[in-house]
This record gives C-alpha cells, structure tokens and sequence, in this order.
C-alpha cells in the first residue's frame, strides 16, 4: 500500500513569508509525529498527533509553528514568518497507534525547506 | 533533547568488513530501534530491541542492548557498498510517545 507522502518535496520561501507544508500518514495509522532535521544533525522532536489531538506539542521552537491533523488523517505543519534558522529538512511519520511502544514509525520523504 | 548518542560520527570501512555501531541514551526506555537514512531524506526503520531484550539479529544486522549501561551496538556484517547510510538510534519511554533520535553515524561502504 501506499506510503507517507509529503508535499511539497522542496519549498524555497523569502524571510518573513508564510509556509504550510503537508503530510499524509499511511491510511488508518492513528499516530503522527513532525520532526525536523537540520543538516547533518539528527531528528527534532516538533510534535504529535494521537487522532486529532497534540499530546506533545513540547518541540515545537517557538509560537511561529502550529500544526493541525483533520478527520484523523492529513496534517499540516504552518511556519509562520520564517527565518532563516527554519531551513531544514520536515519530516513526518506515522504509526499504527496500538499502544504498547513497539510501534514501528513509517517516514515520509521529507519537505526540504530552504529560507533565504 | 536527544535521547541518543551514536559513535562514531562517521565510520568508512571496505566492503565485506563489519560494521558496529554503538549508541548510548539516558533516560528509561520501554525499546531501542535503529532507523537509516539514504541522502539525508525519509528513514527507514531496520530493528527494534525491547528493553527486556538482550540481543536481535535480523539478516546481516546483529544489535544488543544493555540496559546497565544504557548502551546498544548496532553491528552489519559483510557490509555492501549499499549499505553506505546514516544510522540513528531512537529510544521510546512508552506508548506512542515519540522516539528521541541521536544524531547519527555516517557510514561509508568503499567498494
């Protein structure tokens, strides 16, 4: 079946400007995680989804970021005013949901964004 | 904050030697996994070690995990040139809660 997809796969936006960017979990996978990757570094915790709802909203950086998951299905991570700072690779996971931490995490391939 | 350590940061080897990888983490977890990344884009999750786990092997990938020492390895053996990757380990404490990666060990396969 289909896997996580991500839109768009690049976005290259001036400072200051606005920048939504999209994932689609893996059909009935009920857990979501945002994570951000900046070069050569490891992964970012940004936030989760369990349904609709944010448990953990403790890694996103600062009040520009908010993201949003509707129907249990599509997220939308928004940077609001970006700098340059945000430039890095945003990439989405899901999993089942089960419970139990054995959860395997499916990843997406990732919106590479550039702030100039 | 990061859950895991990997070291090396980097590690070049030739083709058909081993390669292990060690991972050191510092809070309680509930299991260890090891994820890849090719050219810096989506993971790939290779294995999960449960807390209660000593070792897993799983094809060419061997990982122990000593809860002691808060310390897993990751070891690929006969290593391919495709296997040239970065690897992170991620730890979980429990439930979905997410995985805290570590930054990686950049691996080089020289054919």
């Amino acid at each position: 079946g289909a896997g996580v997809s991500q839109s768009p796969s690049n976005k290259v936006t001036e400072k200051g400007k606005d920048v939504e960017l999209r994932c689609d979990p893996i059909s009935g996978h009920t857990a979501l995680y945002w994570y951000r990757q900046s070069l050569g570094q490891g992964l970012e915790f940004l936030i989760y989804f369990q349904g609709n709802s944010a448990p953990d909203k403790s890694g996103l950086p600062s009040d520009r970021f908010s993201a949003e998951r509707t129907g249990g299905s599509v997220s939308t991570l928004t940077i609001q005013r970006t700098q340059q700072e945000d430039s890095a690779v945003y990439l989405c996971a899901s999993s089942p949901g089960r419970g139990g931490g054995a959860d395997t995490q499916y990843f997406g391939p990732g919106t590479r964004l550039t702030v100039l | 904050s990061q859950q895991g350590e990997e070291d090396p940061q980097a590690l070049s080897i030739q083709e058909g030697e081993n390669a292990t990888m060690n991972c050191s983490y510092k809070t309680s977890i509930n299991n260890l996994q090891w994820y890849r990344q090719n050219s810096g884009r989506g993971l790939v999750h290779l294995i999960l070690i449960r807390s209660n786990e000593r070792e897993k092997h799983s094809g060419r990938l061997r990982v122990t995990l000593d809860t002691s020492k808060k310390s897993s390895s990751l070891l690929i053996t006969a290593s391919r040139a495709a296997d040239t990757a970065s690897y992170f380990c991620a730890g979980r404490s429990s439930g979905n809660t997410p995985l805290v990666f570590g930054k990686g060990t950049r691996l080089s396969v020289i054919a």
